[in-house]
């Protein structure tokens, strides 16, 4: 069975500051693919990345980067500078191949960054 | 901005009414998906839509009934709901491969808030 954990259930950061978001996920499927998406107060889920089971390379986006273990089973996201507008709940969530439309989501950080 | 659109934003309805949530996607995907979020949780997957035809149906009570009339558009037609059916309801669309194994990204819309009276 798939499995999506965060255990942060909420942080608080004061602006500027760096931060990471953890997720561990549990799959027994060699293929699957690993997602995070920002939830706002407005509720839309904005999509930030996806990445399959066979790439580890981290990935770096302007303010947001990702680092890929599957040692440790972890997808764990880091936002740098952090800004206000960063404030939002953050989910992981996982697919495997064989359900690729069942999507699997960790029950969510809640990301605050005070001014 | 989002190219997944729902109405309404916000719905007040009572336990005997029937109504209707819309989604509409305009980014050519063929598969869509409707989820409920309680506040607090992650999304919960209800129904999923693969080429007009439903694929996934996630032991959703009878008082939720889904529509897909074409590749753009899915409702959820509700009727004689409970309060503890309030929620957001999203709706997302994908593109899904031919043999539907693949991950693909699900892009959401903006919800409609619920609230049953």
């Amino acid at each position: 069975a798939q499995k999506v954990t965060q255990a942060q259930t909420e942080i608080s950061v004061v602006e500027k500051e760096d931060v990471t978001l953890d997720c561990v996920y549990e799959t027994r499927d060699t293929t699957y693919y690993l997602f995070w998406y920002k939830q706002p107060p407005s509720g839309e889920l904005v999509f930030l990345i996806r990445r399959n089971s066979f790439d580890e390379q981290n990935e770096i986006s302007g303010r947001y980067s990702w680092n890929f273990q599957k040692s440790t089973s972890s997808f764990n996201f880091t936002i740098t500078a952090s800004q206000v507008v960063d404030s939002a709940v953050y989910f992981c969530a996982l697919s495997e191949a064989n359900y690729g439309q069942n999507f699997v989501f960790g029950p969510g950080t809640r990301l605050s960054v005070l001014p | 901005d989002t190219e997944v659109t729902q109405t309404p934003k916000h719905l007040v309805m009572g336990m005997t009414n029937k109504k209707s949530l819309k989604c509409e996607q305009h980014m050519g995907h063929r598969a869509m998906y409707w989820y409920k979020q309680k506040a607090k949780k992650p999304p919960e997957l209800m129904f999923v839509y693969s080429y007009e035809k439903l694929s996934i149906n996630e032991s959703v009570p009878s008082r939720f009934s889904p529509e897909c009339p074409n590749s753009s558009l899915l409702n959820l037609h509700l009727h004689a709901l409970q309060p503890e059916d309030s929620a957001l309801y999203l709706c997302a669309s994908s593109q899904p491969t031919l043999a539907g194994d693949v991950a693909d990204t699900q892009y959401f819309g903006p919800g409609t808030r619920l609230t049953v009276l």
